[in-house]
Formats: structure tokens, C-alpha cells, sequence
């Protein structure tokens, strides 16, 4: 079984100032994980994985994520908001070397980037 | 665009009708899933084909809901009967094979209200 847990389901910064989207999981196998984002109107993209490889991850525009095994977490983290960054977060976990399986998300974060 | 496709990209329907929608998915890629998203909400796995071998279904997918992949291509989701709870944004996406994580690309998604 896997669940993720998004710590915050609104999240409001300034532009140039850091993010911090929080996401804690649990899973019976040995994971990989996932951040997408939503745009309004527009498909979930892929931001970054963890895959077992470095636990500090680097993903598209500027965000990574560093996955904590003894924390069970994978927070997503840029130094400085843009205006495009606003948009939905999703967490996701999937159980490692079994594609094939469903993805399971997050309940998500909405990020509110203010000028 | 050699991206996930589906269509329509919106459909409003009446209650007790039956709705179809269709998803084709990157030409290479031989898995297929199907997901729903509700408003608020982080998108749920319905069900998943390798092929045209449907290989799980969640218990989301009541006897109301049938999907298929006749030739391991496009994928079509039908709702026998619809209710006002299946009001929702459905989600495709697909993935190669071989891969050894679970990274999935998703369609634009068909967002269905029924009223």
C-alpha cells in the first residue's frame, strides 16, 4: 500500500522569494517519487523524479527535491518564486522498478505567487 | 504535438446518459492508464492497460464504467447511466515499456459535468 500526504494545501509567496511545498509518503516497497504541476487548463508535467539514484534532485525551472528516507519526506523547494510559477503541486509515489502500476498523488498544493 | 491526446476536451451531458471519451497516447508507448480528478482533489488511478490487455482496475470503476484498447493503440473510458457524482476531469496518460520508474505523460484531460 502507498499514501501521500501534502502538508499544505495553499501555499502564498512573493515573487523572488522561496518556495517550500511539503510532502510526506508512505509505501510498502522501496519508492520512486514524483512532483507534477497543473496549470490551469493545461496537463500535469513532470517536474522532477526520484528514481534511488542521488537524493537531491534537480527538476525543471529551478526546483528540486531531496529525498529524507528517515523522514519519509520529499519536499519540493526553488530559491526564488516567479510569476509563472503559480499554478497546482502534486506529489506522487509509485512503488520503484514496478512500471507498469498506478501512480498515486498527493492531494496537491496550490501555489500563489504575489507580485 | 506528438503528446497525449484526448478527446473531447469538455462534454456536458444529462443525467442517465451515456458519455464516451477517448485518449491516444504517445505512438510509442505500449501502457495506457486512465485517472480521475475531482475539484480539490489529487487524480485517482481507474484503471490500466499494457496493450489492449487490461491489466487492473481500481474499485472507483463501477459496473457504469467500461474502457477499452482494442488494437493496443487508443483507449476510449464509457459511463453507462451517468450521475451528478461522476462529474469530474478524466485524466489519460501513457508509458513506454522498458522503463525501470514509473514516469507517466498525461493528456489535456476531458472534464465531464453532468447536470
Amino acid at each position: 500500500a502507498q499514501s501521500v500526504t501534502q502538508l499544505d494545501s495553499h501555499v502564498s509567496v512573493s515573487e523572488g522569494t522561496p518556495v517550500l511545498l511539503r510532502c510526506n509518503y508512505s509505501s510498502s516497497y522501496s519508492p520512486s517519487l514524483f512532483w507534477y504541476v497543473q496549470h490551469p487548463n493545461k496537463g500535469l508535467q513532470l517536474l522532477l523524479k526520484y528514481t534511488s539514484a542521488a537524493t537531491l534532485v534537480k527538476g525543471i525551472n529551478g526546483f528540486e527535491a531531496e529525498f529524507k528516507k528517515s523522514e519519509t519526506s520529499f519536499h519540493l523547494t526553488k530559491p526564488s518564486a516567479h510569476m509563472s510559477d503559480a499554478a497546482e503541486y502534486f506529489c506522487v509515489v509509485s512503488p520503484l522498478k514496478a512500471a507498469g502500476n498506478k501512480l498515486t498523488f498527493g492531494g496537491g498544493t496550490r501555489v500563489l505567487v504575489k507580485p | 504535438d506528438t503528446g497525449v491526446s484526448q478527446d473531447p476536451r469538455h462534454k456536458i451531458t444529462k443525467r442517465g446518459q451515456n458519455v464516451t471519451f477517448r485518449c491516444d497516447p504517445i505512438s510509442e508507448h505500449n501502457r495506457l492508464y486512465w485517472y480521475r480528478q475531482t475539484l480539490g482533489q489529487g487524480p485517482e488511478f481507474l484503471t490500466y492497460f499494457q496493450n489492449e490487455a487490461q491489466l487492473e482496475k481500481s474499485r472507483l470503476l463501477s459496473d457504469r464504467f467500461s474502457a477499452e484498447r482494442p488494437k493496443g493503440s487508443f483507449s476510449t473510458l464509457e459511463i453507462q447511466r451517468t450521475e451528478q457524482g461522476d462529474s469530474a476531469m478524466y485524466l489519460c496518460a501513457s508509458s513506454p515499456k522498458g522503463q525501470e520508474y514509473n514516469e507517466q505523460f498525461f493528456g489535456p484531460g476531458t472534464r465531464l459535468t453532468v447536470l
